[in-house]
């Protein structure tokens, strides 16, 4: 199967700061997907993003398929943004496979 | 807020026991996927839902089943409870299947500690 990487695994940062959330795909996927999941567990979805760019306030989110990698920018980060980010593809209509995650904390 | 409910929020079992999970699906979506998040890794798809009728199942043991209502709603039951089954629980709907997905909306998910 298609294998995800997300890099990094544990990032920390300090309010105000600007981070890069990375996800690489072993293969040409369907459906590339940002979520959040905030430290009470609540999976939500930040970008449908298959490719070219997006943003949505404060995050932006590229994707290059053809080089089968996204990216997640997160800027003037705060404390309500700690969490983990995973990014996920769809598997044919099935369900989404989920990468292991970045976990990000920012501190105040 | 994603519209998808689950009970409970919490649940202590013992090992052998069984368990019966709940999820109301966003209105409108027919469609209901089931995962389960260990601790520190990303949710891992057990099966999915379509009007009333499985319709997908990841690498999980016959002793994980559902079931689908007519009101699309959906229910997880595990049986013989392991260890291993203390995870995050989510259920996640969508409008249709048949065909990619856009996304899916999750609910908060039901925190299982099988002891």
């Amino acid at each position: 199967g298609i294998q995800v990487e997300q890099s990094p695994p544990d990032l920390i940062l300090q309010e105000g700061a600007n981070s890069t959330l990375r996800c690489n795909f072993s293969d040409s996927v369907n459906n590339l997907q940002w979520f959040h999941q905030n430290p009470w567990g609540q999976l939500i979805n930040l970008f449908y993003i298959p490719s070219g760019t997006k943003q949505n306030g404060r995050l932006s989110a590229t994707t290059v398929a053809t080089e089968r990698y996204s990216l997640l920018y997160i800027s003037s980060s705060q404390t309500t943004d700690s969490g983990v980010y995973f990014c996920a593809f769809d598997n044919y209509g099935q369900n989404f496979v989920f990468g292991p995650g970045t976990r990000l904390s920012v501190l105040p | 807020e994603t519209g998808v409910t689950q009970s409970p929020t919490h649940l202590i079992k013992t090992r052998g026991q069984q368990v019966t999970l709940r999820c109301s699906s966003q209105s409108g979506h027919n469609t209901v996927s089931w995962y389960q998040q260990a601790l520190g890794q990303g949710p891992q798809f057990i099966f999915q839902y379509y009007r009333e009728e499985e319709n997908g199942r990841g690498n999980f043991p016959p002793r994980f089943s559902g079931l689908q209502f007519p009101n699309y709603s959906s229910e997880l039951n595990v049986n013989a409870l392991e260890l291993d089954d203390s995870a995050l629980y989510l259920c996640a709907s969508t409008p249709t299947t048949g065909g990619y997905q856009e996304t899916q909306y999750f609910g908060p998910g039901t925190r299982l500690l099988v002891l």
